[in-house]
């Protein structure tokens, strides 16, 4: 199994451009979610889908952020428009239980 | 979720068990034990959870106090590819057995010195 996979790997971008970040889950994993770390506030989670649904996402931290699942297969988180202080790690998880999250490579976020 | 205390960092020679511990004190009677591991710049990645019993799998063991009041994870015999930040989290199921996300904490830097 390939893992989650996420793209890009990193990005860097101007600070009022629109930011497209990509996940693809582990097949057969029915939860997917979103984590952002930074060095002043660390692993915070963002949002998350059960079957493609978005369960809870008091995590995104305001309307220039927003998430889709069109599918089992694919997940993207948008950030439009970008600010530097969106600068940050993403992670995408999925889980097949209530117990074991596992977690992508990571998009390091840049925006200057 | 209960709140959870762990060291900021720990060594470890190698070779050597490496005993990172964690305070719940306020943890509920329904509340799992996890922990995770970030090795540097890669995503976390789940060890090891455990509710009552002593758990053990191929990385690790978890030992939880009678009261539950405390817990340690123990890796039998840290190699280098240990240094980590580890999280033990702490978390109630689901209502209807289902998954929700993960608060983590500041986590315990342990590192594995040669």
């Amino acid at each position: 199994d390939a893992g989650v996979i996420q793209s890009p790997r990193h990005e860097v971008t101007e600070m009022g451009q629109e930011v497209t970040l990509r996940c693809k889950p582990i097949s057969g994993h029915d939860y997917l979610f979103w984590y952002r770390q930074t060095m002043m506030r660390g692993l915070e989670l963002l949002i998350y889908f059960n079957n493609n649904v978005p369960i809870d996402d008091s995590g995104m931290p305001e309307d220039r952020f927003s998430a889709k699942m069109p599918n089992a297969s694919f997940s993207t988180l948008k950030i439009q428009p970008s600010e530097p202080r969106d600068s940050a790690v993403y992670f995408c998880a999925s889980s097949p239980d209530p117990y074991e999250q596992y977690f992508g490579p990571g998009t390091r976020l840049t925006v200057t | 979720d209960a709140k959870t205390t762990q060291p900021t960092s720990m060594d470890c020679a190698e070779g050597r068990a490496a005993n990172l511990p964690c305070n719940h004190s306020t943890i509920s009677g329904n509340e799992y034990v996890y922990w995770y591991r970030q090795i540097h710049s890669q995503g976390p990645q789940y060890i090891i959870h455990g509710l009552k019993n002593n758990e053990t799998n191929e990385m690790a063991s978890l030992i939880i106090t009678e009261d539950r009041k405390s817990s340690t994870l123990i890796l039998p015999h840290a190699t280098l590819r240990d240094t980590a930040v580890y999280y033990c989290i702490v978390r109630p199921p689901v209502a209807g057995g289902g998954a929700d996300g993960l608060t983590f904490g500041k986590g315990t830097h342990l590192i594995i010195q040669p």
